[in-house]
């Protein structure tokens, strides 16, 4: 079954970028989609297609995908943007969708 | 303004059954395929189950393959999972997600409902 990798946690300081990374075999060639999830919250949607974002979230979030890595970056980080990130695909090949494990964002 | 409210959870034993449901409102239900997704206690997101919107189409989770069944009643703007056989490791807070017109994603989810699976 298809793998999708994030690492554990990243940590950032306010007004700087994050970067949070997602691996898989050729991803470069799915779609992928990122969701933040506060504490205790359901997960929010916040970039799809790679790099589309939904309305209301803000430019500060973007996607891109290329080769074996995807990417979220997380422009002039907030105090407001430490959550947990999830990256997602659907595999085709198997008809099933997967997360990555997750990305804790700590905001310094 | 799109909702989804699940409902149907609580306790039960290891080798029991359960049924959730996801009301939803908002929006064209029948056109929207609806998917079941799960969160154990401190852990990450996991895909359980999607169904089209005319329940075409069905998928399944290997870890429950079996074991639950999805449903859907437009008329009812209503989408079921039907959960037997049971385990402690089912225990979640399990969310209902609208996928957006059939490409895959998330963009509405609702608030969960705990399902703890323990004697």
């Amino acid at each position: 079954s298809y793998v999708l990798t994030q690492p554990p946690s990243v940590s950032v300081a306010p007004g700087l970028t994050a970067r949070i990374t997602c691996g898989g075999n050729d991803i470069g060639y799915k779609s992928v989609h990122w969701y933040q999830q506060k504490p205790g919250q359901a997960p929010v949607l916040v970039v799809y297609d790679d790099s589309d974002r939904p309305s209301g979230i803000p430019e500060r979030f973007s996607g891109s995908n290329s080769g074996n890595a995807a990417t979220l970056t997380i422009s002039r980080v907030e105090a407001g943007d430490e959550a947990d990130y999830y990256c997602q695909v659907w595999d085709s090949s198997s008809d099933h969708l997967v997360f990555g494990g997750g990305t804790k964002l700590t905001v310094l | 303004e799109v909702q989804l409210v699940e409902s149907g959870g609580g306790l039960v034993k290891p080798g029991g059954s359960l049924r959730l449901s996801c009301a939803a409102s908002g929006f064209t239900f029948s056109s929207y395929s609806m998917n079941w997704v799960r969160q154990a206690p401190g852990k990450g997101l996991e895909w359980v189950s999607s169904i089209s919107s005319s329940s075409s189409y069905i998928y399944y989770a290997d870890s429950v393959k079996g074991r639950f069944t999805i449903s859907r009643d437009n008329a009812k703007k209503s989408v079921y999972l039907q959960m037997n056989s049971l385990r402690a490791e089912d225990t979640a807070v399990y969310y209902c997600a609208r996928d957006d017109l059939g490409r895959h994603y998330f963009d509405y989810w609702g608030q969960g409902t705990l399902v703890t699976v323990s004697s």
